[in-house]
């Protein structure tokens, strides 16, 4: 079955480049979908961060767009998220995670364990 | 501050039904954007329980179910369980922002 699994840094410093990778397998990634990060602050709610194509076209987060850059490797299967000049705020448990269906945005059904990021010096 | 607006707890003796409410506002759910409704248990990533309003994705209980009306949605739980209690987020698309959005989440506890 299709399954997704966040890998990076545990602890950043603030203002530095927060980098997490996405390795996606059971699905083929540049077979379709926009996969999608999502993070959750401790003890508050989900926030999308944005999504995107295999192709390599992206939506973000209006908060986030002027620090958010995605990629996607379509020969590891894998997809990367970078969020730069990192704060205290941006302290989260980050998820990885694939749509319900090929063409929507959100919705996902496919969602990794998740891995939690600490920015302090 | 979420756009998508949910109460913060709601509570239910098992076997009772719940509802739980999500309101949006002209540009998400008043727009006709679908719904979609999360379940997280401790410790766990969100589960996708209802997609587009009121559909169920295989394996979620009839339990659950999903209606929209105007700029708000609700969930509804019946039979409440144990196993029920959870974080739950409503989750739309904001077509002004052009971003995707949650609710604030709700915690169920069951009496």
């Amino acid at each position: 079955q299709v399954q997704v699994q966040e890998s990076g840094p545990g602890l950043v410093k603030p203002s530095e480049t927060l980098s997490l990778t996405c390795a996606v397998s059971g699905y083929s990634i540049s077979s379709g979908y926009n996969w999608g990060w999502i993070r959750q602050s401790p003890g508050k709610g989900l926030e999308w961060i944005g999504s995107i194509h295999h192709s390599g076209s992206t939506s973000y987060n209006p908060s986030l767009k002027s620090r958010v850059t995605m990629s996607v490797d379509t020969a590891k299967n894998q997809f990367s998220l970078k969020l730069n000049s990192v704060t205290a705020a941006d302290t989260a448990v980050y998820y990885c995670a694939r749509p319900y269906k090929s063409a929507w945005y959100g919705v996902f059904d496919i969602w990794g364990q998740g891995t939690v990021v600490t920015v302090s010096s | 501050q979420s756009v998508l607006t949910q109460p913060p707890s709601v509570s239910g003796a098992p076997g009772q039904r719940v509802t739980i409410s999500c309101t949006g506002g002209s540009s998400n759910i008043g727009v006709g954007n679908n719904v979609h409704w999360y379940q997280q248990l401790p410790g766990a990533a969100p589960k996708l329980l209802i997609y587009t309003d009121n559909n169920r994705p295989s394996g979620v209980p009839d339990r659950f179910s999903g209606s929209k009306s105007g700029t708000s949605a609700s969930l509804a739980i019946t039979g409440l369980q144990a196993e029920d209690e959870a974080d739950y987020y409503c989750q739309s698309y904001d077509s002004s922002s052009l971003s995707v959005v949650f609710g604030g989440g709700t915690k169920l506890t069951v009496l």
